[in-house]
Protein backbone atom coordinates (compact mmCIF):
# COMPACT_ATOMS: atom_id res chain seq x y z
CA UNK A 1 0.00 0.00 0.00
CA UNK A 2 1.56 3.41 -0.99
CA UNK A 3 1.81 6.05 1.59
CA UNK A 4 2.72 9.40 1.32
CA UNK A 5 3.44 11.83 4.04
CA UNK A 6 4.36 15.72 3.61
CA UNK A 7 6.58 17.30 6.17
CA UNK A 8 7.56 20.72 6.57
CA UNK A 9 7.13 24.15 8.65
CA UNK A 10 3.85 25.32 9.60
CA UNK A 11 4.35 28.74 9.41
CA UNK A 12 5.98 30.95 7.07
CA UNK A 13 6.09 34.58 7.04
CA UNK A 14 5.31 36.52 3.76
CA UNK A 15 7.38 37.01 1.16
CA UNK A 16 9.41 34.06 2.35
CA UNK A 17 9.77 30.74 0.49
CA UNK A 18 7.28 27.83 1.59
CA UNK A 19 9.25 24.62 1.80
CA UNK A 20 7.76 20.95 1.57
CA UNK A 21 8.67 17.38 1.21
CA UNK A 22 6.51 14.59 0.68
CA UNK A 23 7.82 11.07 1.50
CA UNK A 24 7.02 7.88 -0.30
CA UNK A 25 6.62 4.29 1.32
CA UNK A 26 5.07 1.57 0.75
CA UNK A 27 6.02 1.46 -3.35
CA UNK A 28 8.82 3.30 -5.52
CA UNK A 29 8.43 6.83 -6.65
CA UNK A 30 10.23 5.93 -10.18
CA UNK A 31 8.03 5.54 -13.25
CA UNK A 32 5.15 7.50 -11.61
CA UNK A 33 4.00 11.19 -11.44
CA UNK A 34 3.95 13.05 -8.35
CA UNK A 35 1.51 16.34 -7.61
CA UNK A 36 1.58 18.96 -5.11
CA UNK A 37 -2.37 20.00 -3.74
CA UNK A 38 -3.39 22.71 -2.02
CA UNK A 39 -7.04 23.70 -0.19
CA UNK A 40 -7.45 27.01 1.62
CA UNK A 41 -9.73 26.98 4.50
CA UNK A 42 -13.13 25.79 3.86
CA UNK A 43 -12.09 26.34 0.06
CA UNK A 44 -11.51 23.77 -2.94
CA UNK A 45 -8.54 22.26 -4.53
CA UNK A 46 -6.34 23.79 -6.12
CA UNK A 47 -3.86 21.89 -8.36
CA UNK A 48 -0.26 23.40 -7.95
CA UNK A 49 1.89 21.07 -10.33
CA UNK A 50 3.63 17.38 -11.24
CA UNK A 51 7.12 15.81 -11.48
CA UNK A 52 8.18 13.08 -12.83
CA UNK A 53 10.51 10.79 -11.42
CA UNK A 54 12.89 11.73 -13.90
CA UNK A 55 12.63 15.43 -13.27
CA UNK A 56 10.27 16.29 -15.99
CA UNK A 57 7.99 19.01 -14.36
CA UNK A 58 4.49 21.22 -15.01
CA UNK A 59 3.00 23.64 -12.95
CA UNK A 60 -0.25 25.42 -12.83
CA UNK A 61 0.33 28.31 -15.30
CA UNK A 62 -1.41 30.91 -12.10
CA UNK A 63 1.47 29.63 -9.66
CA UNK A 64 4.36 29.20 -12.20
CA UNK A 65 6.37 32.04 -11.59
CA UNK A 66 6.74 31.31 -7.78
CA UNK A 67 6.82 27.40 -7.96
CA UNK A 68 9.57 25.02 -8.36
CA UNK A 69 9.43 21.02 -7.67
CA UNK A 70 12.53 18.66 -7.01
CA UNK A 71 12.38 14.71 -6.94
CA UNK A 72 15.56 12.63 -4.98
CA UNK A 73 14.29 8.81 -6.11
CA UNK A 74 17.38 7.21 -3.68
CA UNK A 75 15.04 8.73 -1.22
CA UNK A 76 11.68 8.07 -2.48
CA UNK A 77 10.81 12.03 -1.51
CA UNK A 78 9.80 14.85 -3.64
CA UNK A 79 9.75 18.66 -2.89
CA UNK A 80 7.98 22.17 -3.37
CA UNK A 81 9.14 25.30 -3.07
CA UNK A 82 6.48 28.47 -3.27
CA UNK A 83 8.68 31.61 -3.23
CA UNK A 84 7.06 35.41 -1.75
CA UNK A 85 4.13 33.40 -0.13
CA UNK A 86 1.32 35.55 0.65
CA UNK A 87 -1.48 34.95 2.98
CA UNK A 88 -3.29 34.00 0.23
CA UNK A 89 -1.17 31.02 0.13
CA UNK A 90 -2.31 29.94 3.16
CA UNK A 91 -3.69 26.42 2.88
CA UNK A 92 -3.61 22.52 3.51
CA UNK A 93 -0.88 21.45 1.29
CA UNK A 94 -1.31 17.44 -0.68
CA UNK A 95 1.15 15.40 -1.95
CA UNK A 96 -0.67 12.90 -4.03
CA UNK A 97 0.16 10.61 -6.95
CA UNK A 98 -0.55 11.46 -10.52
CA UNK A 99 -0.83 13.85 -13.40
CA UNK A 100 0.77 13.48 -17.15
CA UNK A 101 -0.23 10.63 -17.89
CA UNK A 102 -2.19 9.48 -14.76
CA UNK A 103 -4.59 12.21 -14.86
CA UNK A 104 -6.64 11.39 -11.72
CA UNK A 105 -4.81 10.88 -8.30
CA UNK A 106 -4.95 8.04 -6.69
CA UNK A 107 -2.82 8.22 -3.70
CA UNK A 108 -3.02 11.42 -1.05
CA UNK A 109 -0.87 12.03 1.72
CA UNK A 110 -2.63 13.19 4.82
CA UNK A 111 -1.99 16.89 4.48
CA UNK A 112 -0.09 19.69 6.29
CA UNK A 113 -1.75 23.40 6.89
CA UNK A 114 0.79 25.85 5.96
CA UNK A 115 0.07 29.15 7.06
CA UNK A 116 1.34 32.19 5.87
CA UNK A 117 1.91 34.86 8.57
CA UNK A 118 4.60 37.43 10.89
CA UNK B 1 -9.87 27.09 -19.96
CA UNK B 2 -12.67 24.38 -19.70
CA UNK B 3 -14.71 25.04 -15.87
CA UNK B 4 -16.10 22.88 -14.14
CA UNK B 5 -19.58 23.46 -12.10
CA UNK B 6 -20.90 21.26 -9.57
CA UNK B 7 -24.44 21.28 -8.53
CA UNK B 8 -26.21 20.96 -6.17
CA UNK B 9 -23.95 23.45 -3.79
CA UNK B 10 -24.99 21.32 -1.07
CA UNK B 11 -27.77 18.40 -1.28
CA UNK B 12 -29.76 17.21 2.02
CA UNK B 13 -30.44 13.37 2.28
CA UNK B 14 -31.13 10.61 4.84
CA UNK B 15 -29.33 7.57 5.18
CA UNK B 16 -30.76 4.76 2.67
CA UNK B 17 -31.51 7.18 0.18
CA UNK B 18 -29.96 7.77 -3.18
CA UNK B 19 -27.78 10.64 -4.08
CA UNK B 20 -27.07 12.24 -7.75
CA UNK B 21 -24.78 14.54 -7.79
CA UNK B 22 -23.94 16.81 -11.27
CA UNK B 23 -20.46 18.00 -13.05
CA UNK B 24 -20.88 20.15 -15.76
CA UNK B 25 -18.03 21.43 -17.88
CA UNK B 26 -18.09 24.53 -19.71
CA UNK B 27 -16.77 22.40 -23.01
CA UNK B 28 -17.48 19.19 -23.90
CA UNK B 29 -14.57 17.13 -22.26
CA UNK B 30 -12.77 13.79 -22.90
CA UNK B 31 -14.91 10.94 -20.77
CA UNK B 32 -11.10 9.45 -19.53
CA UNK B 33 -10.00 12.16 -17.98
CA UNK B 34 -13.24 13.17 -15.75
CA UNK B 35 -12.49 12.08 -11.81
CA UNK B 36 -14.70 12.21 -9.02
CA UNK B 37 -13.07 12.49 -4.72
CA UNK B 38 -14.51 11.52 -1.96
CA UNK B 39 -13.40 14.28 1.30
CA UNK B 40 -14.95 14.01 4.94
CA UNK B 41 -13.84 16.35 7.60
CA UNK B 42 -10.33 16.78 8.17
CA UNK B 43 -9.21 14.40 5.62
CA UNK B 44 -7.41 13.93 2.44
CA UNK B 45 -10.03 13.47 -0.91
CA UNK B 46 -10.47 10.04 -1.81
CA UNK B 47 -10.41 8.94 -5.32
CA UNK B 48 -13.97 6.88 -5.91
CA UNK B 49 -14.12 7.42 -9.83
CA UNK B 50 -11.81 7.78 -12.58
CA UNK B 51 -12.62 7.61 -16.59
CA UNK B 52 -16.27 8.67 -15.72
CA UNK B 53 -17.54 5.21 -15.07
CA UNK B 54 -14.54 3.01 -13.33
CA UNK B 55 -14.63 2.72 -9.19
CA UNK B 56 -11.04 2.98 -8.13
CA UNK B 57 -9.70 0.10 -5.64
CA UNK B 58 -11.50 -0.89 -2.67
CA UNK B 59 -15.04 1.58 -3.71
CA UNK B 60 -18.06 -0.19 -2.71
CA UNK B 61 -20.52 -0.34 -5.99
CA UNK B 62 -23.08 2.04 -4.64
CA UNK B 63 -20.70 4.40 -6.25
CA UNK B 64 -21.00 4.48 -9.67
CA UNK B 65 -20.52 7.62 -12.26
CA UNK B 66 -21.21 8.18 -15.96
CA UNK B 67 -21.81 10.78 -18.56
CA UNK B 68 -20.11 12.51 -21.31
CA UNK B 69 -19.71 15.49 -23.45
CA UNK B 70 -20.62 18.05 -20.73
CA UNK B 71 -22.80 16.48 -18.11
CA UNK B 72 -21.47 14.29 -15.87
CA UNK B 73 -23.25 12.48 -12.77
CA UNK B 74 -22.39 10.38 -9.35
CA UNK B 75 -24.63 8.50 -8.33
CA UNK B 76 -24.65 7.09 -4.67
CA UNK B 77 -27.48 4.25 -4.77
CA UNK B 78 -28.33 3.92 -1.17
CA UNK B 79 -26.88 6.33 1.24
CA UNK B 80 -24.61 5.06 3.99
CA UNK B 81 -23.63 7.21 7.45
CA UNK B 82 -20.00 7.69 6.10
CA UNK B 83 -20.75 8.83 2.68
CA UNK B 84 -21.59 11.89 3.91
CA UNK B 85 -19.17 14.01 2.71
CA UNK B 86 -17.94 16.52 0.06
CA UNK B 87 -17.50 15.30 -3.32
CA UNK B 88 -15.33 16.91 -5.92
CA UNK B 89 -15.33 16.77 -9.61
CA UNK B 90 -11.81 16.96 -11.63
CA UNK B 91 -10.44 16.87 -15.14
CA UNK B 92 -7.82 17.00 -17.15
CA UNK B 93 -7.54 19.10 -20.01
CA UNK B 94 -4.42 21.17 -21.90
CA UNK B 95 -1.63 20.28 -19.34
CA UNK B 96 -3.54 21.57 -16.52
CA UNK B 97 -5.69 19.59 -13.96
CA UNK B 98 -8.59 21.54 -11.94
CA UNK B 99 -11.57 20.61 -9.59
CA UNK B 100 -14.89 22.18 -9.14
CA UNK B 101 -16.11 23.72 -6.40
CA UNK B 102 -17.50 20.30 -4.56
CA UNK B 103 -20.99 19.43 -3.68
CA UNK B 104 -21.23 18.86 0.02
CA UNK B 105 -23.76 15.58 1.11
CA UNK B 106 -25.06 16.46 4.38
CA UNK B 107 -27.95 14.89 6.76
Amino acid sequence: QVQLQESGPGLVKPSETLSLTCTVSGGSISSYYWSWIRQPPGKGLEWIGYIYSIGITNYNPSLKSRVSMSIDTSKNQFSLKLSSVTAADTAVYYCARGGGAAVEFDYWGQGTLVAVSS
Amino acid sequence: DIVLTQSPGTLSLSPGERATLSCRASQSVRSSYLAWYQQRPGQAPRLLIYGTSSRAIGIPDRFSGRGSGTDFTLTISRLEPEDFAVYYCQHYGDSLYTFAQGTKLEI
